[in-house]
């Protein structure tokens, strides 16, 4: 997991509250990455991107928001939290082609 | 779509015995396949990846794949199995040309003494 952190590591949240994941990188890749992780289901992509200023939608974008200000920063936003986006979040990151490497996941519960 | 199965979401094997798990793709056209691994309470980690340059692959602690284009395969192996080695594994595969990577749902490993 070294270069890449994730803030905050466990949060429990409200029905309606909002909440920012960060994850930060110090490796200078261009790409970075947010999944979820539900038991299971393996880990599905909610949103990407492939450079600073950039993002896209994954396979489970619903309720969920991105941004990528600076290129060492992923921004995951969500806007009014339901139980169904109770999970761990992973943020990953890489090169084109190449191994994507994986922050140390945030728990999130939303009661 | 490209899809990962992992066949069996559990696997128990005694220490010191082979670990054999399994993972198919489907794609007509031969991805990036990758195998991580995930200790409880931590983030996913490379042991391993195929990028058509050779058919067996090493990994970290002796884990090893072999890309079978004729079974769509990429099954993980070790010879002899630690107890350190329980965790849970997922297969991955990536498209030439995509950046994104499609998970197995997962493989979990339990090591027996």
């Amino acid at each position: 997991n070294a270069g890449v952190t994730q803030t905050p590591k466990f949060r429990v949240l409200k029905t309606g509250q909002s909440m920012t994941l960060l994850c930060a990188q110090d490796m200078n890749h261009e790409y970075m990455y947010w999944y979820r992780q539900d038991p299971g289901m393996g880990l599905r992509l909610i949103h990407y991107s492939v450079g600073e200023g950039t993002t896209a939608k994954g396979e489970v974008p619903d309720g969920y928001n991105v941004s990528r200000l600076k290129k060492q920063n992923f921004l995951l936003g969500l806007e009014s939290a339901a139980p169904s986006q109770t999970s761990v979040y992973f943020c990953a990151i890489g090169t084109f082609q190449e191994t994507q490497y994986f922050g140390p996941g945030t728990r999130l519960l939303v009661l | 779509a490209q899809s990962v199965t992992q066949l069996g979401s559990h696997v128990s094997v005694s220490e010191g015995a082979l670990v054999l798990l399994r993972c198919n793709y489907s794609s007509s056209v031969p991805p990036y396949l990758f195998w991580y691994v995930q200790y409880p309470n931590q983030g996913l980690q490379l042991l391993l990846k195929y990028t058509s340059a050779a058919t067996l692959v090493k990994g970290i602690n002796d884990f090893e794949a072999e890309f079978k284009k004729s079974e769509t395969s990429f099954h993980l192996t070790k010879p002899s199995a630690h107890m350190s080695d329980a965790a849970e594994y997922f297969c991955a595969a990536r498209k030439g040309g995509s950046e994104k990577l499609v998970f197995g749902k997962g493989t979990k490993l339990t090591v027996n003494p």
